[in-house]
């Protein structure tokens, strides 16, 4: 398996803008997640689907963010408009559920300007 | 919810010294531990996990890391470190009730010559 595929590796765009980030985990796996990293928090988790349900989206900064996953093979995530503030790395990443380690993508990095 | 501290957020060493990168989480019935290594531009990988067993668990590149429930640790250890290790360390903890695995603010670990 080629592992985690995120598109784009790299995004620049206008604030205001729609930006769309997208995913294609494991084959197989049932669990999917979409990390924001930054200097000043970390990696903080913004939402987890599991059989392609949304199960915990507290993470979501506002409602300019959303995602989805309309199969077991494709997720995206969305942000409209877009903000300097939202300039970061973005990570995708998939497990087999339960205990089973995250497997991550290259990520995406999104820069708004 | 699980909260997950890394106490260092840079270790620098010099190489071929032993390095310890330390984790502590909050306590739960029962937790999976990982360790994953970030290097510069890429996505985070596994290193080692804890799901069960024996506490000390090893990692194919000579790192090691001990579970120990009465401290609620999981620090990081290598013997003699190379130039290659330099890299951001992070520290992942899920329990059995959500399975969503939250990261600590990562260690940069240096390793000079």
């Amino acid at each position: 398996d080629a592992g985690v595929i995120q598109s784009p590796r790299h995004e620049v765009t206008e604030m205001g803008q729609e930006v769309t980030l997208r995913c294609k985990p494991i084959s197989g796996h049932n669990s999917l997640f979409w990390y924001r990293q930054t200097m000043m928090r970390g990696l903080e988790l913004l939402i987890y689907f599991n059989n392609n349900v949304p199960i915990d989206d507290s993470g979501m900064p506002e409602d300019r963010f959303s995602a989805k996953m309309p199969n077991a093979s494709f997720s995206t995530l969305k942000i409209q408009p877009s903000e300097p503030r939202d300039s970061a790395v973005y990570f995708c990443a998939s497990s087999a559920g339960g205990y089973t380690e995250a497997f991550f993508g290259q990520g995406t990095r999104l820069t708004v300007v | 919810a699980q909260s997950v501290t890394q106490l260092d957020s840079q270790v620098p060493v010099f190489e071929e010294a032993p390095v310890e990168l330390r984790c502590n989480y909050s306590s739960s019935v029962s937790v999976y531990l990982f360790w994953y290594v970030q290097y510069p531009n890429q996505g985070l990988q596994l290193l080692l996990k804890y799901l069960s067993g024996s506490t000390l668990v090893e990692s194919i590149n000579g790192f090691e890391a001990e579970f120990n429930k009465s401290q609620t640790s999981f620090h990081l250890r290598k013997p003699s470190v190379h130039i290659s290790d330099t890299a951001e360390y992070f520290c992942a903890v899920s329990d059995g009730g959500s399975y969503i695995p939250t990261f600590g603010r990562g260690t940069s670990l240096i390793v000079h010559p």
